[in-house]
């Protein structure tokens, strides 16, 4: 399984501000996802970041709210643009690797949005 | 509308019998199903998994069972122990797996009384 890292683990972030999480990986993928869990929810995918290409988004999520970056087949950023309370969320990526179907996930980012 | 459901919200055991969580899904085109466990302030931890042309997967404790005529999958833990209590999420993979993500349900907490 891949090593997930992501930073920052958790963070208490004011309305209205925007916040950028980095995931790193220990090993080269070309296809990462980001998903979100609500509290008492499901993870749910925010998008899919391919390296070389525009994210593709879920239904509900968008790019002016949820840009990524994927500047190389290791690294992404998620930024959680123009926070409100209902962000409040811990954020998980997760590379994708073998054809079973299994995810691997990091600690997340777990962030509170006063 | 959730195509992956856990309807029992939690679920308590005493140390030493079984316990069984329970999934339903509503998407035939599901390929592959996944069980994660996740302990609080941690990401999900891939358990095990199942291939929809099977109907059993064991490993060690843990076995999941697959009826593909009823839409519905099982956790079977045997013997529970108190460390497996944590909140157990049900995921399954889109048919080709061609985007590789996970479609998660809202998940069940274990406690695993001593």
């Amino acid at each position: 399984s891949a090593v997930i890292s992501q930073k920052p683990s958790r963070d208490i972030c004011q309305r209205g501000t925007s916040l950028t999480i980095q995931c790193q990986v220990d090993s080269q993928v070309t296809m990462m996802f980001w998903y979100r869990q609500q509290p008492g929810q499901s993870l749910t995918l925010i998008a899919t970041a391919n390296q070389g290409s525009e994210a593709t988004y879920e239904s509900g999520f968008v790019i002016d709210k949820f840009p990524i970056s994927r500047p190389n087949l290791t690294f992404s950023t998620l930024t959680v643009s123009n926070m409100s309370p209902e962000d409040s969320s811990i954020y998980l990526c997760s590379p994708r690797t073998g054809n079973t179907g299994e995810l691997f996930f990091g600690e997340g980012s777990r962030l509170t949005v006063l | 509308d959730q195509q992956v459901k856990q309807n029992s919200p939690s679920l308590s055991v005493q140390e030493g019998r079984i316990s069984i969580l329970n999934c339903d899904y509503t998407n035939s085109m599901f390929d592959y199903f996944l069980w994660y466990k996740k302990y609080p302030a941690e990401g999900p931890t891939f358990l095990i998994s199942i291939s929809s042309i099977k109907d059993k997967n064991e490993d060690g404790r843990f076995t999941v069972f697959l009826n593909k005529s009823a839409k519905h999958l099982s956790l079977h833990i045997v013997p529970s122990q108190p460390g497996d209590s944590a909140v157990y999420f049900c995921a399954a993979r889109g048919y080709g797996g061609s985007q590789g993500n996970l479609i998660f349900g809202k998940g069940t907490k274990l406690s695993v009384k001593p």
